[in-house]
């Protein structure tokens, strides 16, 4: 298995929901990784799991709160999200660093 | 402070021809690049990548150069097939770092 899923593929939520990204990889990855992409624009590191622990926040809001359940499944949960949140928010694995496998992604529209 | 720069926001070929990608780098520091290619709504593949102690990586039609005294990379492609229109990102890492930093991207259009 060498690829990366994630769930589900689009979602819309309203400014006071709570919802969950999940994201699975199945290569025994050591790092597991979000990001956030908007419309032309290169895809923006959010947060990097190193062994299932949180190794870089790149000052992310607290509204936006990862988790990391065991070395394959990585999620993001969101709550009170704004308008400006909306985007594809990419999953991705690498065993070294360097080489990141990336996720189809989730659509997320916050209205 | 854009580390890595894409110049060309979009580029044309025509089919069977070569398509270049060009990316620039600022911290000499980077070890490993990558390309990646991006179709729209899915998430970026990874195509072919090159370490710093290298200069040329080949992977069938796709081919990397660096020039490390530029701080230069460049993707070439060819021949250019349709399938080869998308998005396409270069990334460098910095050893230890954890992270990738990408480039804007280009469009590359590959026209029949």
């Amino acid at each position: 298995d060498t690829e990366v899923t994630q769930t589900p593929k689009h979602l819309v939520m309203g400014m006071t929901n709570k919802k969950s990204l999940k994201c699975e990889q199945h290569m025994g990855h050591r790092a597991m990784y979000w990001y956030k992409q908007k419309a032309k624009k290169p895809p923006e590191l959010m947060f990097v799991y190193s062994y299932e622990k949180l190794s870089i926040n790149e000052s992310v809001p607290s509204r936006f709160s990862p988790e990391c359940p065991n070395s394959s499944l990585l999620n993001l949960h969101l709550h009170a999200l704004q308008p400006e949140d909306s985007a594809l928010y990419l999953c991705a694995s690498s065993q070294d660093w360097n080489e990141q496998f990336f996720g189809p992604g989730t659509r997320l529209t916050v209205l | 402070d854009q580390q890595v720069k894409q110049n060309s926001p979009s580029l044309s070929v025509q089919e069977g021809r070569i398509s270049i990608l060009n990316c620039d780098y600022t911290n000499s520091m980077f070890d490993y690049f990558l390309w990646y290619k991006k179709y729209p709504a899915e998430g970026p593949t990874f195509l072919i990548s090159i370490s710093s102690i290298k200069d040329k990586n080949e992977d069938g039609r796709f081919t990397v150069f660096l020039n490390k005294s530029a701080k230069h990379l460049s993707l070439h492609i060819v021949p250019s097939q349709p399938g080869d229109s998308a998005v396409y990102f270069c990334a460098a890492s910095l050893q230890g770092a954890q992270k990738l930093v990408f480039g804007q991207g280009t469009r590359l259009t590959i026209n029949p």
